[in-house]
């Protein structure tokens, strides 16, 4: 089976940094999603990986490593509107759809 | 232009009814995907469309049937539902089935 694995809950105060940690096994690996998504809203792109290392856009940042089975996504200079749950997803193969984490809420506090 | 459009956001039906759920993008993409989301849980996918055919159907059942009548346009038909099928349902759609998916933002569906 496939599975990845998210916290389930973060809490931050506004203006700190956080790491959202993401680990998974599965059957194959063809890159690594990072999406938002705010209560009752869609979700929304935020990064992807597919080689190791570190890709950084803007406030957050997304780091993988393949032979690990992990990934992170790293949220710099909290705000309150940061306040959402945080999917992982991975594509197994080429051409095939996403397989998405549980998801890990964050709680952003003044 | 990362928009992918739904109707209706929200939608209440009968267990005899018959609904349609319509999502459309113009940017072009040629895959297009069905998800299913329950309240604090993620996405799971129904279905997907890769140049306007059906290529993967995750064991759906029959009640929920899809159509893609051109590159930019994806129903999902709805008939005899049950009151577990209230869900989100989210439309999404990316450039290939190899590039990023855009998600629209959801159709509401309560089932009574």
């Amino acid at each position: 089976g496939q599975n990845i694995d998210q916290p389930t809950e973060m809490t931050a105060t506004e203006g700190a940094i956080v790491q959202i940690n993401c680990t998974y096994q599965t059957s194959g690996f063809n890159g690594l999603f990072w999406y938002q998504q705010h209560a009752g809203e869609a979700p929304t792109f935020l990064s992807y990986n597919v080689l190791d290392g570190l890709e950084e856009k803007g406030r957050f940042s997304s780091f993988l490593s393949r032979s690990k089975g992990y990934s992170y996504l790293l949220l710099k200079e909290l705000q309150m509107k940061d306040s959402a749950s945080y999917l992982c997803a991975v594509r197994i193969q080429a051409g095939t759809a996403l397989i998405f984490g549980k998801g890990t809420t964050l709680s952003v506090s003044s | 232009d990362t928009e992918v459009t739904q109707t209706p956001k929200h939608l209440v039906m009968g267990m005899t009814n018959k609904k349609s759920l319509k999502c459309e993008q113009h940017m072009g993409h040629r895959a297009m995907y069905w998800y299913k989301q329950k309240a604090k849980k993620p996405p799971e996918l129904m279905f997907v469309y890769s140049y306007e055919k059906l290529s993967i159907n995750e064991s759906v059942p029959s009640r929920f049937s899809p159509e893609c009548p051109n590159s930019s346009l994806l129903n999902l038909h709805l008939h005899a539902l049950q009151p577990e099928d209230s869900a989100l349902y989210l439309c999404a759609s990316s450039q290939s089935a190899r590039e990023t998916q855009y998600f629209g933002p959801g159709t509401r569906l309560l089932v009574l």
